[in-house]
């Protein structure tokens, strides 16, 4: 079965820091997505990024990157230079796309709440 | 273009009621989800629809149910009102097909409270 881990239940750092989400999966399945969402105080889920099983290649989308390592199982995310707000929480999630497909629907982490302090 | 849209915003029924949540997809998205968030048990995946059928549920009992309409929208309901069934509940679009592993885009969501 499917599962995503997000070990950091919350993390607060100053302004301007740098600062890196880690996200652990388990799958059986060969082909599979790899995505982020953040979520703010408004409640809505907003996507960040999809990377696919067969794309290693790490991601840098402004101050945002994603390092996504299959060897260890792991899409990790880091936020450079973060500001006020890039406060919120941030959810890992993972779709099998041989079992099923969208089956079991996205499996999210259970997030990690990031605090910006100023 | 216009996101998914979810009402209302909030609810607020009582134990044993029925609860209706409505949904309205991105244009051009086929397939419609609907996600669970209550506190302490994170997101957890409730139903899919695409192209009018119901595609798979997630861990639910059956008084957890829905629809999708010919303009791809959709309805969940819940029957039988528990108070544990008080959450923020989720709808998401995405392009579909039968893989369902398209990007799924999310709405505001629903708060519904069970008194």
């Amino acid at each position: 079965a499917q599962k995503v881990t997000q070990a950091q239940t919350e993390i607060s750092v100053v302004e301007k820091e740098d600062v890196t989400l880690d996200c652990v999966y388990e799958t059986r399945d060969t082909t599979y997505y790899l995505f982020w969402y953040k979520q703010p105080p408004s409640g809505e889920l907003v996507f960040l990024i999809r990377r696919n099983s067969f794309d290693e290649q790490n991601e840098i989308s402004g101050r945002y990157s994603w390092n996504f390592q299959k060897s260890t199982s792991s899409f990790n995310f880091t936020i450079t230079a973060s500001q006020v707000v890039d406060s919120a929480v941030y959810f890992c999630a993972l779709s099998e796309a041989l079992s099923g497909g969208g089956a079991d629907g996205l499996t999210f982490g259970k997030g990690t709440h990031l605090i910006i302090q100023p | 273009e216009a996101g998914v849209t979810q009402s209302p915003t909030h609810l607020i029924k009582t134990r044993g009621q029925q609860a209706t949540l409505r949904c309205s997809p991105i244009s051009g998205h086929t397939s419609v989800y609907w996600y669970q968030q209550a506190l302490g048990l994170g997101l957890q995946f409730l139903l899919w629809y695409d192209e009018g059928e119901e595609r798979n549920r997630g861990n639910f009992p059956p008084r957890f149910s829905g629809r999708q309409f010919p303009n791809y929208s959709s309805e969940l309901n819940v029957n039988a009102l528990e108070l544990e069934d008080s959450a923020l509940y989720l709808c998401a679009s995405s392009l579909g097909g039968v893989t369902g592993t398209d990007t799924q885009y999310f709405g505001p969501g629903t708060r519904l409270t069970v008194l």
